[in-house]
């Protein structure tokens, strides 16, 4: 299976400011993902992304907020825009699909202050 | 989209068999179904998945029920090392793949 490296593995940030999480993967993927874990909660998926076209986003997750590339197979990254404390969470990529299973990477802890 | 039913919490004796439930009524002919562990602060980790028969791998067994409306994953010998939350979740039948995680079972594995 793949291997998914995840940075950065934490950051504080202000509030108002722009943090980009990078997820590099070892090797070419159709399928990437982008999930919220907020404190004691479930994942929460935030959008898919296909490379060569837009991300789809799931409910409650729009792109002014949530901006995501896709520029090859093997890299993705995720904007968290405008930060609020709110927007404290752990940040997880993945990739897989159903036939094949799903690796995760080992997610970014972002807080914001 | 097939939801699934997970206990919140469980207990284990370290040694002992930890057997996690799972309903997923809803299943439809096609969708599979996959455990993920997650270990406090890490990614979550794959365990076992499984679409109508019975699976086993190094870390677990899944025992599927016949009509596909539950499952059980069986870690044979629990370790502390096996503290987490696990996760059975369905496969959303749909083009993208995508991967919809419920609630979870806490399971907490005792001396």
């Amino acid at each position: 299976s793949a291997v998914i490296s995840q940075k950065p593995s934490r950051d504080i940030c202000q509030r108002g400011t722009s943090l980009t999480i990078q997820c590099q993967v070892d090797s070419q993927v159709t399928m990437m993902f982008w999930y919220r874990q907020q404190p004691g909660q479930s994942l929460t998926l935030i959008a898919t992304a296909n490379q060569g076209s837009e991300a789809t986003y799931e409910s409650g997750f729009v792109i002014d907020k949530f901006p995501i590339s896709r520029p090859n197979l093997t890299f993705s990254t995720l904007t968290v825009s405008n930060m609020s404390p709110e927007d404290s969470s752990i940040y997880l990529c993945s990739e897989g699909t159903a036939d094949h299973g799903y690796t995760f990477g080992s997610g970014t802890r972002l807080t914001v202050v | 989209d097939a939801k699934t039913t997970q206990p919140t919490s469980m207990d284990c004796a370290e040694g002992r068999a930890a057997n996690l439930p799972c309903n997923h009524s809803t299943i439809s002919g096609n969708e599979y179904v996959y455990w993920y562990r997650q270990i406090h602060s890490q990614g979550p980790q794959y365990i076992i998945h499984g679409l109508k028969n019975n699976e086993t791998n190094e870390m677990a067994s899944l025992i599927i029920t016949e009509d596909r409306k539950s499952s059980t994953l069986i870690l044979p010998h629990a370790t502390l090392r096996d503290t987490a939350v696990y996760y059975c979740i369905v496969r959303v039948a749909t083009h993208t793949d995508k991967l919809i995680f419920g609630t979870g079972t806490r399971l907490q594995v005792f001396p």
